[in-house]
């Protein structure tokens, strides 16, 4: 069964910071990885999907790696704003016929960016 | 363009009362919907997912039921709430097996007392 650790759980840091947030998954048989931004009491934003065959994606300021042979992905946020606050989820799909597009999420890590 | 709706967006209801919550997509065919449930504290768990019209899969035992009456709606229901059932429900789409991105409706809150 597939599991998914994000580390840290929390991470607070004053603005303008570059910080990495990891991601971690048991099984590397996977469709793709992607990683989600949720605000407070609200669903889900879609920030980049990383295919199985790729190595990274990028999208602005953020930058997000794929290491699937070692079940390891990494979201890096360049020049951090208050603005970037929120909760970073990674979730996988699992390869195989029977995955259907079903996620398996981390807990996830809740950024604080203060001024 | 795609879009996806749920309602209610914040519900509160006693326990043993019955649940019902909707979401629909707009501007594609024939997607795959999935009900994900968030409790306090813990991370997202996959509830319902569905494949087609009345095609529904459930990933874990619990006291709610899922239904998909047309192509683009999708219904989480219970016939008795528990308190256990109180989180923030989340519905999401997709196309394919699993190449694609999943998009996610802005969420129920439903707390039980």
């Amino acid at each position: 069964k597939q599991e998914v650790t994000q580390i840290p759980a929390a991470l607070s840091v004053p603005e303008g910071e570059n910080l990495v947030l990891n991601c971690s998954f048991t099984d590397s048989a996977i469709y793709n990885l992607q990683w989600f931004r949720q605000d407070p009491g609200k669903g889900l934003t879609s920030l980049l999907l990383i295919q199985s065959s790729q190595r990274e994606q990028t999208s602005g300021r953020l930058n997000a790696s794929l290491d699937k042979s070692s079940g390891r992905s990494t979201l890096y946020i360049a020049a951090s704003q208050p603005g970037d606050s929120a909760t970073y989820l990674c979730a996988v799909i699992d390869a195989g016929g029977t995955s259907y597009g079903k996620l398996t999420f981390g807990q996830g890590t809740i950024l604080t960016v203060h001024p | 363009s795609q879009t996806i709706h749920q309602w209610p967006a914040t519900l509160v209801q006693p326990v043993g009362s019955p649940l019902s919550l909707e979401c629909t997509v707009e501007g594609t065919s024939n997607p795959n919907l999935y009900w994900y449930r968030q409790a306090a504290g813990r991370g997202l768990q996959l509830l319902f997912y569905s494949v087609g019209i009345g095609q529904i899969s459930s990933e874990v035992p619990q006291n709610l039921s899922a239904s998909r009456p047309q192509d683009r709606q999708f219904i989480l229901s219970s016939k008795k709430l528990l308190l256990s059932d109180s989180g923030f429900y989340l519905c999401a789409w997709g196309i394919g097996v699993g190449a694609n991105v999943l998009t996610f409706g802005a969420g129920s809150r439903l707390t039980v007392l």
